[in-house]
């Protein structure tokens, strides 16, 4: 059964940084696009990232271009969000998730982040 | 590429059908033929879940009252007969064009 399981989130002041993970499991990670995506509380659903196999394509919302760099480890099974230059809106739950486009289809359970001074 | 969504709100009887639209600002007509239109469920205090990908296919253990059409710019997830499990708020999602977006999510309420 797939599995993701995101790491990586907590309490970071404005102008602070955080790295993400998400460790994959029941699946061959190295062939699947990758995604991250946010929710700010009590808000809907935004994709944030996007990585294709190999490492390429790595694309970005333009509201965390410039700020965010994901990449992928496919000897570990693993993908991050590197995140820097925090602001308070980018507090949220992200969440990764397989690419959308194919099946099967598979979601973490999300880890927190909040930006507060 | 914006994709927009109606009604925000959709407050249904159980047993009756509902509806919910999408429209997209582009085309999510992909170069192979194939669109990249997805419908999403997510309940209070869980991940989003996969309903329907590429327009039309359910996922495995989507029941079948769950129907997507649509083609181009216009898309419809219509619900045959709505059970109290179908709470929440769905999404649409393209994956056509990157940066991949989401729609506003419409409320599903009993």
């Amino acid at each position: 059964e797939m599995h993701l399981v995101e790491s990586g989130g907590g309490f970071v002041q404005p102008g602070g940084s955080l790295r993400l993970s998400c460790a994959a499991s029941g699946f061959t990670f190295s062939r699947h696009t990758m995604i991250w995506v946010r929710q700010a509380p009590g808000k809907g659903l935004e994709w944030v990232s996007g990585i294709g196999l190999g490492g390429s394509g790595a694309t970005y919302a333009d509201s965390v271009k410039g700020r965010v760099t994901i990449s992928r480890d496919d000897s570990k099974s693993t993908l991050y969000l590197q995140m820097d230059s925090l602001r308070a809106e980018d507090t949220a739950i992200y969440y990764c998730a397989t690419d959308s486009n194919w099946e099967p289809n598979c979601w973490g359970l999300g880890t927190l982040v909040t930006v507060s001074s | 590429v914006v994709l927009t969504q109606s009604p925000l709100s959709l407050p249904v009887t159980l047993g009756q059908p509902a509806s919910i639209s999408c429209r997209s600002s582009q085309s999510l007509v992909y170069s192979d033929g194939r669109t990249f239109l997805h419908w999403f469920h997510q309940r209070p205090g869980q991940s989003p879940r996969r309903l329907i990908y590429q327009v039309s296919n359910r996922d495995s253990g989507v029941p079948d009252r769950f129907r997507g059409s649509g083609s181009g710019t216009d898309f419809t997830l219509k619900i045959s007969r709505v059970e109290a499990e179908d709470v929440g708020v769905y999404y649409c999602m393209q994956g056509t064009h990157w940066p991949n977006t989401f729609g506003q999510g419409t409320k599903l309420e009993i």
